[in-house]
């Protein structure tokens, strides 16, 4: 199966603070997700990029997948964005596996 | 409307104890899936059903058993459960290929087994 790998495990950042964070993937994937998953369990779907970049708000992201990597950038950080950060690589069929990453432990501090 | 529904939100059972644990979503996705996580860890795959069709087990112990009546609903049925079984249970759905495969998840059933 597919190996993932993200990084930083662990952030701690002052509110409005810029950060990245970064997923590696071992294999060719074409279907690619990040997630928010808050203090109460709720994943949020931030972003479906299998390659290129995407914008919402204050959160971008870009596959490179070529390279067998993701990123996600969080500019002017929030409370609010507190949580853990997943990549779900996988491949683009309907019932496909998405597997997790370890994730990224956020946390923002006012 | 792009939401997945679970019941309920929290449950507490015997280990002799027969319970179920049911998604919903009518988003029209075909793909729905089961997935377990403990504290501080991701989400583990257990099953994925694609057109009502089980696709993927991922050698799932027994005690646990989906069942997928139609497109819309998926349920997890549980019986003599281990406490170790005690989790967060999260169901997802994922449109069809080349459609929507953006996935969405249910905000999950804490299962404590006592």
């Amino acid at each position: 199966g597919i190996q993932v790998e993200q990084s930083p495990p662990d952030l701690i950042l002052q509110e409005g603070a810029n950060s990245t964070l970064r997923c590696n993937f071992s294999d060719s994937v074409n279907n690619l997700q990040w997630f928010h998953q808050n203090p109460w369990g709720q994943l949020i779907n931030l972003f479906y990029i299998p390659s290129g970049t995407k914008q919402n708000g204050r959160l971008s992201a870009t596959t490179v997948a070529t390279e067998r990597y993701s990123l996600l950038y969080i500019s002017s950080s929030q409370t609010t964005d507190s949580g853990v950060y997943f990549c779900a690589p996988g491949p683009e069929t309907s019932g496909s596996r998405l597997t997790f990453g370890e994730g990224t432990q956020l946390t923002v501090n006012p | 409307d792009t939401e997945v529904t679970q019941t309920p939100k929290h449950l507490v059972m015997g280990m002799t104890n027969k319970k179920s644990l049911k998604c919903e979503q009518h988003m029209g996705h075909r793909a729905m899936y089961w997935y377990k996580q403990k504290a501080k860890k991701p989400p583990e795959l257990m099953f994925v059903y694609s057109y009502e069709k089980l696709s993927i087990n991922e050698s799932v112990p027994s005690r646990f058993s989906p069942e997928c009546p139609n497109s819309s609903l998926l349920n997890l049925h549980l019986h003599a459960l281990q406490p170790e079984d005690s989790a967060l249970y999260l169901c997802a759905s994922k449109g069809p290929q080349g459609v929507l495969v953006k996935a969405f998840f249910g905000q999950g059933t804490r299962l404590t087994v006592v």
